[in-house]
């Protein structure tokens, strides 16, 4: 399958700082990136998609101003999470979708963010 | 809102096949069906989509209702680590995550 990463990993900040999340598509190009975030014991929560070359769309409850995501390349979207607080604490996964006949989502491993 | 419905949970014994159901009766007409995994901590694993006809490969089967307002994902000889949260979605636009089916698997 088609191969998504994710960086960093895992990341600590504190209250009032922004953090940067990546994702890149290794191996296919993507115009199409999806944001998710995962609070424990919970399921996935799409909050937006990022397209190529345009705004990204975002679902509803989610502030856009806060959740500021680029997708400059066909490879590389990010998600910066802007003047973070603990509630924002929460699992960050990434999705890439491959073009064709059959298209398919690809996730990334996550990114583990921690505001303290 | 998620459009499929899922058990919660499922148990199985390990190396007997394991049948996971899920319910989409709102589906259109050219809306894939997607199964994806999730282990702790990880992102979700793609497993096997289909359209209409039922697909195999190396991970599952995937058998849709002649209707598609249903399908269930086979997995034929279950290990230990087939043990995870197994997503059933449909669409191909944007994948929208229900609960999912939480399963276990027995030594």
């Amino acid at each position: 399958g088609a191969v998504v990463s994710q960086h960093p990993s895992r990341v600590i900040c504190k209250s009032g700082t922004s953090v940067k999340i990546e994702c890149r598509s290794l191996d296919f190009q993507a115009t199409t990136m999806f944001w998710y975030r995962q609070f424990p014991k919970q399921s996935l929560m799409l909050m937006a998609t990022s397209n190529e070359g345009s705004k990204a769309t975002y679902e509803q409850g989610v502030e856009k101003d806060k959740f500021l995501i680029n997708h400059a390349s066909l490879t590389l979207s990010t998600l910066t999470v802007t003047s973070a607080h603990p509630e924002d604490s929460s699992f960050y996964i990434c999705s890439a979708r491959t073009s064709g006949v059959q298209e398919t989502q690809y996730f990334g491993p996550g990114t583990r963010l921690l505001v303290l | 809102d998620a459009k499929t419905t899922q058990p919660n949970s499922m148990e199985s014994n390990e190396e007997e096949p394991v049948h996971l159901p899920c319910n989409h009766s709102t589906i259109s007409g050219t809306d894939y069906i997607h199964w994806y995994r999730q282990l702790p901590s990880q992102g979700p694993e793609y497993v096997i989509h289909g359209l209409t006809s039922n697909v195999n490969n190396r991970m599952a089967s995937l058998a849709i209702a002649e209707d598609r307002k249903s399908s269930t994902l086979i997995l034929h000889r279950a290990t230990l680590r087939d043990a995870a949260v197994y997503y059933c979605n449909q669409g191909a636009q944007k994948l929208v995550f229900g609960q999912g089916t939480r399963l276990t698997i027995n030594p």
